[in-house]
């Protein structure tokens, strides 16, 4: 079980619009925490998609945002493509026992 | 343009103790600033972070596995290792080596290597 919890899968067809949530708590976005989220194609690494909450790495297209609010924090992806299916994760701080690093459990995106 | 590349043993046996080293090129772990570390993927499930260091020596683990796990850094070679003492199969996974930065307070895990699959088995 993730500290940080996603929706296991989301579609969307070519063209729309979906979004991704990542629900934490009171010791990890609650408490401030930034979050990140990253991009797995398949058969590959990670990928840093979105930095502190809302940033974008160079070379990162703009139809990839990200936001924050309260305990939760959700990745938008607008003009859906092919290529953006993938296993996306999120990522922040927790101040318990759970350990400096957490990570959602990721969710799978299927472009229809 | 940073780079990372894990090397190590892809298959151990129970119990063993193996070592998975990184190699950083284009950029140098002793400069500072960042953190490097070890983040593991169990076949078809999701990111687990092991632990990082800094170029100090200075260590943080997942308290799920510190009991076990021990990072250390080498700045004349530019590599950083992981050893991970009485593998199990619990413990067959893709490892990942990569660079966190403290950019923004939280860190975040902006250079990855490719990924070396351990497996556990006899």
């Amino acid at each position: 079980q993730s500290v940080l919890t996603q929706p296991p899968s989301v579609s969307g067809a070519p063209g729309q619009r979906v979004t991704i949530s990542c629900t934490g708590s009171s010791s990890n976005i609650g408490a401030g925490y930034d979050v990140h989220w990253y991009q797995q194609l398949p058969g590959t690494a990670p990928k840093l998609l979105i930095y502190g909450n809302t940033n974008r790495p160079s070379g990162v297209p703009d139809r990839f945002s990200g936001s924050k609010s309260g305990t939760s924090a959700s990745l938008a992806i607008t003009g859906l493509q092919a290529e953006d299916e993938a296993d996306y994760y999120c990522q922040s701080y927790d101040s318990s026992l759970s350990g400096h690093v957490v990570f959602g459990g990721g969710t799978k995106l299927t472009v229809l | 343009q940073v780079q990372l590349q894990e090397s190590g043993p892809g298959l151990v046996k129970p119990s063993q103790t193996p070592s998975l080293t990184c190699t950083v090129s284009g950029g140098s772990i002793r400069s500072g600033g960042y953190y490097w570390s070890w983040i593991r993927q169990h076949p078809g499930k999701g990111l687990e972070w092991i632990g990082y260091i800094y170029y100090s020596g200075s260590t943080y683990y997942n308290p799920s596995l510190k009991s076990r796990v021990t990072i250390s850094v080498d700045t004349s070679k530019n590599q950083f290792s992981l050893k991970l003492s009485s593998v199990t199969a619990a413990d067959t996974a893709v490892y990942y080596c990569a660079r966190a930065s403290p950019a923004t307070g939280t860190m975040s895990f902006d250079y990855w290597g490719q990924g070396t699959l351990v497996t556990v088995s006899s």
